[in-house]
């Protein structure tokens, strides 16, 4: 396993345009999460899934912004009408929910999303 | 709502010079605080869990500790390898979102 991927790593858009992003979780892991960082800031919590139920969702979460986990595999995050302020990173993580290090997350790379 | 605060936000080392990172904090009940290491353009890279207050954990040339408060993360003898920007971050017994703190920028100059 190679650990969390996420794709793509750049994505570069107009203000308007919608965006996905995909996580592809260590393949153990029933919990995957979605975190966004800005410069200089920590991780901030977006979204939480064990299997495909999508459990907690932060308050900052606009409409604008969907997650989905199909079949408690891999994860997509939308953006629809991309704002100046969605420019991130947006990290994805998983953990096992279970056992020795079950609340340890294990990021991805993450996905940089410019909007200009 | 659970904070976290890091201080300070950035420390410049000499190869060798040890010294301290904190991380204080406030939550409605410590499921776990957690220190990550986070390199330019990559994701956090998992370093230690702690649990309750007294607790401590080493790997290397880093050691955390924890109290009902603050938890430091103490780095010994530090190398040029060593620079990155560390995070602390919180989960409360109630939900399973972590809440990060700002990171402390640390770099170790040879």
């Amino acid at each position: 396993d190679t650990g969390v991927s996420q794709d793509p790593r750049h994505k570069i858009t107009k203000r308007g345009q919608n965006v996905t992003f995909r996580c592809d979780p260590i393949s153990e892991h029933n919990r995957l999460y979605w975190y966004r960082q800005t410069l200089g800031q920590g991780p901030e919590f977006l979204t939480y899934f064990q299997n495909e139920a999508q459990l907690e969702k932060s308050r900052l979460l606009s409409d604008r912004f969907s997650a989905e986990r199909p079949k408690g595999s891999f994860s997509t995050l939308e953006i629809q009408r991309t704002e100046q302020g969605d420019s991130a990173m947006y990290l994805c993580a998983s953990s096992s929910g279970s056992g020795a290090g079950a609340n340890v997350l294990t990021f991805g790379a993450g996905s940089r999303l410019t909007v200009l | 709502e659970d904070q976290v605060t890091q201080s300070p936000e950035a420390l410049r080392l000499q190869e060798g010079e040890s010294s301290s990172l904190n991380c204080s904090y406030t939550v409605s009940g410590l499921r776990g605080l957690f220190w990550y290491r986070q390199d330019p353009g990559k994701g956090p890279e998992f370093l230690f869990t702690l649990y309750s207050a007294g607790e401590e954990k080493e790997k290397e040339r880093l050691k955390a500790t924890l109290t009902k408060k603050e938890s430091f993360l103490h780095i010994t003898a530090p190398k040029p390898e060593d620079s990155a920007t560390y995070l602390c971050a919180v989960q409360a017994l109630q939900n399973e979102k972590l809440t990060f703190g700002t990171g402390t920028r640390l770099t170790i100059i040879p």
